[in-house]
């Protein structure tokens, strides 16, 4: 069964700063793909970046890049440059393709909150 | 451009109370619908998901169950409330063709008493 891990309850950051997000995984699937999501206050899920198992090139949507660590199993989002906006909880998620419907397996989410 | 809608936005309902919450999308056809539910400080637990008319596959046994009347409708139901049914319950939907980014709704907030 596929598994995702957050390690960092909650993080604190000067705005500005960059920091990193930790999430690891576990699949024996060689084809998967791995999400980030960011979830503010009101509840709404926003979609950050995707990263798919075999794609060479690490993620990168604006302020927000995937590094991505095959053989250590890790998928860390970093925020460069954090804006007060930022702060919200962020959950890695890993995608199981079963029978055209594509799964998505959460991680426990990290609370990032950015200080002025 | 697509959209996805949830009503209610929130929701009080006594223990042993019957439950119907809807989600709908727009700008889409066949798409594939997600049930998720995240309990209080949480990450999110598939519960059904649907990748056609009348097809609903479960995740997890309990007490709710889902049907998919329209193309574009998804219902998550039950017909006794449990206390551990409280949670933010969140429909989602992804492309049946390429189908990798799920895009969610705003959610519903049950609160079983």
């Amino acid at each position: 069964a596929q598994k995702i891990t957050q390690t960092q309850p909650g993080m604190f950051v000067q705005e500005k700063e960059a920091v990193t997000l930790d999430c690891t995984y576990d699949t024996s699937d060689q084809s998967y793909g791995l999400f980030w999501y960011k979830q503010p206050s009101s509840g709404e899920m926003i979609f950050l970046i995707y990263q798919g198992s075999y794609d060479e090139q690490n993620a990168t949507e604006g302020r927000y890049s995937l590094n991505f660590q095959k053989a250590r199993k890790s998928a860390n989002l970093v925020i460069s440059a954090s804006q007060l906006g930022d702060s919200a909880m962020y959950f890695c998620a890993m995608r199981e393709a079963q029978r055209g419907a594509q799964k998505l397996v959460f991680g426990q989410g990290t609370r990032l909150t950015i200080n002025p | 451009s697509q959209t996805i809608h949830q009503w209610p936005a929130t929701l009080v309902q006594p223990v042993g109370s019957p439950l119907s919450l809807e989600c709908t999308v727009e700008g889409t056809s066949n798409p594939n619908l997600y049930w998720y539910r995240q309990a209080a400080g949480r990450g999110l637990q598939l519960l059904f998901y649907s990748v056609g008319i009348g097809q609903i596959s479960s995740e997890v046994p309990q007490n709710l169950s889902a049907s998919r009347p329209q193309d574009r409708q998804f219902i998550l139901s039950s017909k006794k409330l449990l206390l551990s049914d409280s949670g933010f319950y969140l429909c989602a939907w992804s492309d049946s063709g390429r189908g990798y980014e799920q895009y969610f709704g705003p959610g519903t907030r049950l609160t079983v008493t």
